[in-house]
């Protein structure tokens, strides 16, 4: 079975643009997380979904950076007026249920803000 | 989360036992250890975790000290596709990763 998908897998946008990054979990799973990746540095929490409510939005940095998932499946984080700073791998991670003790990651959407 | 201190890197020769220690001293009682290792342009890949005994699976093997202050990843015969960032992550059974650094592991031929 595939894996979570997450697209594009690149993503390259003028400075104040607004961007959307897909990801589609696997199948069935009802958890989803997105996180953040900086260059050398380990992901940092952003967001996490159990079906289709944001269960802790804590680690959003600020409120141009908005997710949905509205079915309980596929999700998109919404980024506004994007700066350079937001530059970094954007990952998805889904898992069977809260608390589970395996995430399954997407390869990322590698976001450059020029 | 309790913090988690690991070397920024470390090297192994390939076919040879790749050891990666953690140190958590903070750690609480009802935290788990997890380990997840990140491939060049991948993303994180679930390793093994545990509580208060050793765990071994396919992948590896997870020592844990009897005071839970630490611990050690154990690859048995490491391989050069093994060449990854492994993060060791203290974990209280909720959803969220708290990743840090990590340890850059070069298996070298």
């Amino acid at each position: 079975g595939a894996g979570v998908s997450q697209t594009p897998s690149n993503k390259v946008t003028e400075k104040g643009k607004y961007v959307e990054l897909r990801c589609d979990p696997i199948s069935g799973h009802t958890a989803l997380y997105w996180y953040r990746q900086s260059l050398g540095q380990g992901p940092e929490f952003l967001i996490y979904f159990q079906g289709t409510g944001a269960a802790d939005d804590s680690g959003l940095p600020n409120d141009r950076f908005f997710a949905v998932r509205p079915e309980g499946s596929v999700s998109t984080l919404k980024i506004q007026r994007t700066e350079r700073g937001d530059s970094a791998v954007y990952l998805c991670a889904s898992s069977l249920n809260q608390g589970d003790t395996e995430a399954f990651f997407g390869q990322g959407t590698r976001l450059t803000v020029v | 989360d309790a913090k988690t201190t690991q070397p920024t890197s470390m090297d192994c020769a390939e076919g040879r036992a790749a050891n990666l220690p953690c140190n958590h001293s903070t750690i609480s009682g009802n935290e788990y250890v997890y380990w997840y290792r990140q491939i060049h342009s991948q993303g994180p890949q679930y390793i093994i975790h545990g509580l208060k005994n050793n765990e071994t699976n396919e992948m590896a093997s997870l020592i844990i000290t009897e005071d839970r202050k630490s611990s050690t990843l154990i690859l048995p015969h490491a391989t050069l596709r093994d060449t990854a960032v492994y993060y060791c992550i203290v974990r209280r059974s909720n959803y969220k990763l708290t990743f840090g650094k990590g340890t850059l592991l070069t298996v070298n031929p």
